[in-house]
């Protein structure tokens, strides 16, 4: 089965910086990768995904990237506020199928 | 949220007994999702419906029981054969054409001592 490992697991940065954080994926076949975003004590939130046909994808200040051949994705948060601080989390899934695998999750914190 | 509700949002069991936990969608989704969370890791799929009357297991359905009886309703049931049944849920829903795209309730903690 795919298997998906993201890093790093906590992420500091200040103010105004940017954040990077990367995710790789064991599955060739997996061509969906969604990011989502969880507050604490709530439920995820997909903010970007990127489908394996497409190589980079931007929303505003955030965007995520596919290396289909190295089989590895990043998401990229640029000019970070405090409100962007939460847990992110990458997953893979076929978009045929049903069966996301998550990431472990990095826990960003932006300080003021 | 999108229209997921996850009731009660903290649950607390004592050991052998079964709990169910609630989820509801207004968004008229097909499929509907259970996932566990554990302190850091990722979400696993305990199971999932694409359509009323039926339900599929995921990885780690061992312990869990589901219903879909109405659409727009998917509870999960823990029994007590879980061994490990403290851990925060999620449920999601999607449309069904497009199961890639699931949005998410708010979670349950649930508690067993």
């Amino acid at each position: 089965g795919e298997n998906v490992e993201q890093h790093p697991s906590t992420l500091s940065v200040q103010e105004g910086d940017s954040a990077v954080i990367k995710c790789t994926y064991s599955d060739s076949a997996s061509n969906y990768f969604p990011w989502y975003k969880q507050e604490l004590g709530k439920g995820p939130q997909l903010i970007i995904d990127i489908r394996s046909n497409v190589g980079e994808k931007k929303d505003q200040r955030i965007a995520v990237t596919l290396n289909k051949t190295a089989k590895h994705f990043s998401l990229h948060i640029t000019e970070t506020q405090p409100e962007d601080s939460a847990v992110y989390f990458c997953a893979a899934s076929l978009n045929t199928g049903n069966q996301f695998y998550f990431g472990t999750g990095t826990s960003l914190t932006v300080i003021p | 949220d999108g229209g997921i509700t996850q009731s009660p949002k903290y649950l607390f069991r004592k050991e052998g007994q079964n709990v169910t936990l609630s989820c509801e969608q207004n968004l008229n989704h097909d499929a509907m999702y259970w996932y566990r969370q554990d302190p850091g890791q990722g979400l696993r799929l305990i199971y999932y419906s694409q359509i009323v009357n039926d339900f599929q297991k995921g990885d780690i359905a061992e312990g869990y029981s589901v219903s879909r009886e109405k659409k727009e309703s998917f509870p999960l049931t823990v029994t007590s054969a879980q061994k490990n049944p403290t851990a925060f849920y999620l449920c999601a829903s999607s449309i069904r054409d497009r199961s890639y795209e699931q949005y998410f309730g708010p979670g349950t903690r649930l508690t067993v001592t």
